[in-house]
């Protein structure tokens, strides 16, 4: 089945740093792919969604400048935390949606997660 | 290795009925329950979140059980209605890992 590779799973950085994670498809085109955050003890938060080959469309709320997003390629989104600070630790995750069932089946596939630790 | 599954994969109903979508894991260890709702060619939708100390979560139409000790969780939609045909989701966070099942894909029909 499709698989989603999400790299790295946990990450521990200084405050003012950039720390970046990896979206890949690894067996499948995703035209499409969506960038999660999850706040403690609340739900999944839609951050941004990322059309290959693109801008990004980003969510009421989130910060363009501080989370980049990148979809270079058709297996590959990266999100890119910049000048991190201890109030961007949380889980970060993604999904891509198949691009063969993009007009039908809607089949999204997640990743396992990053969790990032700034300190 | 926590496994989560939905039961079952696709569902359609007439407008109108009742139906309930269910969800599983294997590791009754977790932190929360999430269902969610995927629109063709869209992001999720948070419909419920139970934490692991509560039973039960409701929205309007919608009411989520959890039964952590045999590692199951219902979703319950009540009066469904064509706009509710989507995909649902159950996911389950435990020890800082999130752990999607593949969805159950719910058509009403008008």
């Amino acid at each position: 089945g499709a698989v989603v590779s999400q790299h790295p799973s946990r990450v521990i950085c200084k405050s003012g740093t950039s720390v970046k994670i990896e979206c890949r498809s690894l067996d499948f085109q995703a035209t499409t792919m969506f960038w999660y955050r999850q706040f403690p003890k609340k739900s999944l938060m839609l951050m941004a969604t990322s059309n290959e080959g693109s801008k990004a469309t980003y969510e009421q709320g989130v910060e363009k400048d501080k989370f980049l997003i990148n979809h270079a390629s058709l297996t590959l989104s990266t999100l890119t935390v910049t000048s991190a600070h201890p109030e961007d630790s949380s889980f970060y995750i993604c999904s891509a949606e198949d691009r063969a069932f993009s007009s039908g089946a809607n089949v999204l596939t997640f990743g396992a997660g990053s969790r990032l630790t700034v300190l | 290795k926590q496994e989560v599954t939905q039961i079952p994969a696709a569902l359609s109903v007439p407008e109108g009925e009742n139906l309930v979508l269910n969800c599983s894991f294997t590791d009754s260890a977790i932190y929360n329950l999430q269902w969610f709702r995927q629109d063709p060619g869209k992001g999720l939708t948070s419909l419920l979140l139970i934490q692991s100390s509560q039973r039960e979560q409701t929205s309007g139409r919608l009411n989520a059980s959890l039964d952590k000790s045999s590692g199951r969780s219902t979703l319950y939609i009540a009066a469904s209605q064509p706009g509710d045909s989507a995909t649902y989701l159950c996911a389950v966070l435990d020890n800082n890992d999130m752990r999607f099942g593949a969805g159950t894909r719910l058509t009403v029909k008008p």
